[in-house]
């Protein structure tokens, strides 16, 4: 199965600040990709898919980059609402696989 | 509305067995696949199951494998997942999605899952 690593686990920020998250995968998945964010307490919220595509709805400071096996979704001027954990999905094969996730706090 | 509401959950001792239901609302349940997501308590996200939108494609993690069962009842537009021989660690909030999968893949909506305990 392909391991995604999602790294840092946990990062403390500011509003304002602009953020990275990086994913990366066990072996080349194209740009078979997507993140997920999820606040305390609720559902996973899709964010972006195809590695850059941003979901309908999503605010245009979340953008998505990469394609192989090294990716990273950037959040700029992060916002009160954005301090949740994010995820990165790949969806080359079966079995799919999140990343562990990366907590942004305050 | 859009939506999808998971059921089924509850308590039941390692060994036990469980269906999880999922029931949609607000669009045309049999186009999509649909997938369960499982969370256990503060940890991360694991994919579990998936199923085509006609159920001739059925895909598991490998530790449910042998396991557990998906399937779906288009007229009722509604998702199932069996639990057999439930183990601790399968415990969790178990979230239903439905999946787009054609050019792209992605999971866009979401329940809010139904809590599974294992414990004797």
């Amino acid at each position: 199965a392909i391991q995604m690593t999602q790294s840092p686990s946990s990062l403390s920020a500011s509003v304002g600040d602009r953020v990275t998250i990086t994913c990366r995968a066990s072996q080349d998945i194209k740009s078979d990709l997507g993140w997920y964010q999820q606040r305390p307490g609720k559902a996973p919220k899709l964010l972006i898919y195809a590695t850059s595509t941003l979901q309908s709805g999503v605010p245009s400071r979340f953008s998505g980059s990469g394609s192989g096996t090294d990716f990273t979704l950037t959040i700029n001027s992060l916002q009160p609402e954005d301090f949740a954990t994010y995820y990165c999905l790949h969806d080359h094969e079966y079995p799919l696989t999140f990343g562990g996730g990366t907590k942004v706090e305050i | 509305e859009v939506q999808v509401v998971e059921s089924g959950g509850g308590l039941v001792q390692p060994g036990g067995s469980l269906r999880l239901s999922c029931v949609a609302s607000g669009f045309i349940f049999s186009r999509y696949w649909m997938g369960w997501v499982r969370q256990a308590p503060g940890k991360g996200l694991e994919w579990v199951a998936n199923i085509k939108h006609d159920g001739s494609e059925k895909y598991y993690v490998d530790s449910v494998k042998g396991r557990f069962t998906i399937s779906r009842d288009n007229a009722k537009n509604a998702v199932f997942l069996q639990m057999n021989s439930l183990r601790d660690e399968d415990l969790g909030l178990y979230y239903c999605a439905r999946v787009y999968d054609g050019a792209y893949y992605y999971m866009d909506v979401w329940g809010r899952g139904t809590t599974v305990t294992v414990s004797s």
